[in-house]
Parts: C-alpha cells; sequence; structure tokens
C-alpha cells in the first residue's frame, strides 16, 4: 500500500499564481486534513473533511479552498498565493476521525516569490 | 482554547538520557493525545497516544505521563539513542459530530549525541 501520496513534492510559484495540491491515500480512511508546517509554529490545520462530501475549516483557513473529490482524494487549491504561503505543506488520513492514529504523506514543499 | 503548548523549543541530552517533554492544553473537550515523531524530510509519524482515562502509558522506550487535572501531559524517553534524534510533537484532538480536528504543538527538536 501506498498509504498516503502527495503532489508535488516541490513547486515554486510566482506571487498571484493558483495551484492545487493533491492527495490521495488507498487506506479507505474517512477523515482528511490539510496542514502547514513552518520553523517555530509546528503544524497547523488549514481545512479538514471528516468524511466525503464535507469539509471544514481549520485554524489557519485564509487563502485557501478545499475540495473532498472522493473518499480517497482530498486537494487544497491556492487561488492567489502570497509569500506568507511559503511552507511544507502536509496530508493527512486517518480511519475514524482524529481520535485515531493520522497517517502523513511526504509533504509539498512550497516556494511563492 | 484550541491551542497545545509545547516546551522545551529544542533539548540536548546524551545517550542514555532520558529527555522530557512537556505539553499542556486548556480545552478540556480534547480526548485523545497523541505524539509524533518526525524525521528530516518526512512526515509525521504516530510513536504513543493516550485517552484522558488512564494517567501512564508505556510503550518500549517511551511514556507518556498524562495529569487530567492540570492539563498536562508529558513525554519520557528511556535510554535515549541517537536515532532518537528527531523533532517530537505532542498534539491534541476532538471529535464531536461536527468537528473532527487534531492541533499539534509546536514541536521539540530533540538531540541525543553518542
Amino acid at each position: 500500500n501506498a498509504g498516503v501520496t502527495q503532489t508535488p513534492k516541490f513547486q515554486v510559484l510566482k506571487t498571484g499564481q493558483s495551484m492545487t495540491l493533491q492527495c490521495a491515500q488507498d487506506m479507505n480512511h474517512n477523515s482528511m486534513y490539510w496542514y502547514r508546517q513552518d520553523p517555530g509554529m509546528g503544524l497547523r490545520l488549514i481545512y479538514y473533511s471528516a468524511s466525503e462530501g464535507t469539509t471544514d475549516k481549520g485554524e489557519v483557513p485564509n487563502g485557501y479552498n478545499v475540495s473532498r473529490l472522493n473518499k480517497r482524494e482530498f486537494s487544497l487549491r491556492l487561488e492567489s498565493a502570497a509569500p506568507s504561503q511559503t511552507s511544507v505543506y502536509f496530508c493527512a488520513s486517518s480511519l475514524l476521525g482524529a481520535n485515531t492514529e493520522a497517517f502523513f504523506g511526504q509533504g509539498t514543499r512550497l516556494t511563492v516569490v | 482554547q484550541q491551542q497545545v503548548k509545547q516546551s522545551p523549543q529544542s533539548l540536548i541530552v546524551q545517550k542514555g538520557g532520558i529527555p522530557i517533554i512537556n505539553c499542556a492544553y486548556e480545552n478540556t473537550a480534547f480526548d485523545y493525545f497523541p505524539w509524533y515523531q518526525q524525521f528530516p524530510g518526512k512526515g509525521p509519524a504516530l510513536l504513543i497516544a493516550i485517552r484522558p482515562d488512564v494517567s501512564e502509558k508505556k510503550e518500549g522506550r517511551f511514556t507518556i505521563s498524562f495529569n487530567k487535572s492540570a492539563k498536562q501531559f508529558s513525554l519520557h524517553i528511556m535510554d535515549s539513542q541517537p536515532g532518537d534524534s528527531a523533532t517530537y510533537f505532542c498534539a491534541a484532538s476532538i471529535w464531536l459530530w461536527d468537528t473532527d480536528k487534531l492541533i499539534f504543538g509546536t514541536g521539540t527538536r530533540l538531540q541525543v549525541f553518542p
């Protein structure tokens, strides 16, 4: 099993450009999450999806949108990238919500210039 | 109310030492407290977790101590090894009918020297 797969692994964007980060899991998990990791800030929750067809805001949702395309896939979109969105982005999934083990992807390192 | 506060930010110990990482929370609705370990260039991975109905949990050299009344929990690493050098995150979760959040602390970078 691949687990949680994120694409791309690296990306450089110019300010104002848009892009979508893709995430897919093959573990039949119900819940999926997007986090950003910044030095000294830990992992901050951007959006989560408790089940297929539902999404909700986390701690830092501004500037992002998400789509839970189906049970496997949860994408994160930056409509107009800003330098403050330079970060490492992690997708995660868990079987039955936040009270069960979360499995993380390898991360996407995004730089906005 | 959603925050999880973690300390110290970094920790250096010698092989065989017992590093201790502390976390505190305020929201009593949190009901699951995992610790994640992250190596450079990798995603975090679950190390050990505890629920608030127990005060201590051990898995190998890793122990969580949980103090519900103080709203604090800590990770102890017994007989630490250079391979334990990583960043450790505490976390707390809320899972209700309309809420499914796993909130992380700011992380502790642990270095274990031979």
